[in-house]
């Protein structure tokens, strides 16, 4: 099975701040690698798939990149309404999701 | 409009089983890939399981692997999730997601509570 690894787990940053979450995974994935944010109480919303490009939606300011096991989501001048947890899923065999990483205001 | 609306969620003892229902509308289930996806109380999303379009080929995480089975009734638009020697690891929340194969999971339903507890 493949695991995927995501750092850090949890980070402070201000509004306007660059923020910027990795995601790794065991063995190559290609660039079969999607992202999500997750609210409390809430389900979680696609943001990237297919390792950078946008869902339907999505502000300009989050961005994706990589390929293999090494992908990065990068999220320019942060806003209020960004904090959250946000997750890597991979869907090259079945589906894996990383563990989270949880962006918390400084 | 898309929707996913989950039900089936409750209380049940260690050993018991429970069937989840995911009804959709504003697209046919029989002609989507659709996923269960759970979440332990504070902790991290879990991909469960996976049925897909067409031939309805179907896969399992390794935790639920001979205990859950994945379905789908075409005619009411709604997936299921047939869990049976439930253990407490199996508290969670429970989603389905549309799931557009490699290119990830959509829409979301609100989820429904799963409780394993004596």
């Amino acid at each position: 099975d493949i695991q995927m690894t995501q750092s850090p787990s949890s980070l402070s940053a201000s509004v306007g701040d660059r923020v910027t979450i990795t995601c790794r995974a065991s063995q190559s994935i290609s660039s079969y690698l999607n992202w999500y944010q997750q609210k409390p109480g809430k389900a979680p919303k696609l943001l990237i798939y297919a390792a950078s490009r946008l869902h339907t939606g999505v502000p300009s300011r989050f961005s994706g990149s990589g390929s293999g096991t090494d992908f990065t989501l990068t999220i320019n001048s942060l806003q209020p309404e960004d904090f959250a947890t946000y997750y890597c899923q991979q869907t090259y065999t079945t589906r894996t999701f990383g563990q989270g990483t949880k962006v918390e205001i400084k | 409009e898309v929707q996913l609306v989950e039900s089936g969620g409750g209380l049940v003892q260690p050993g018991g089983s429970l069937r989840l229902s995911c009804a959709a509308s504003g697209f046919t289930v029989s002609s989507a890939y659709m996923s269960w996806v759970r979440q332990a109380p504070g902790k991290g999303l879990e991909w469960v399981s996976l049925i897909y379009s067409g031939d309805g080929r179907t896969y399992y995480a390794d935790s639920v692997k001979g205990r859950f089975t994945i379905s789908r009734h075409n005619s009411k638009n709604t997936l299921f999730l047939q869990m049976d020697s439930l253990r407490p690891e199996d508290t969670a929340l429970y989603y389905c997601a549309k799931d557009r194969g490699l290119l990830g999971n959509d829409y979301w339903g609100q989820g429904t509570l799963v409780t394993v507890s004596s």
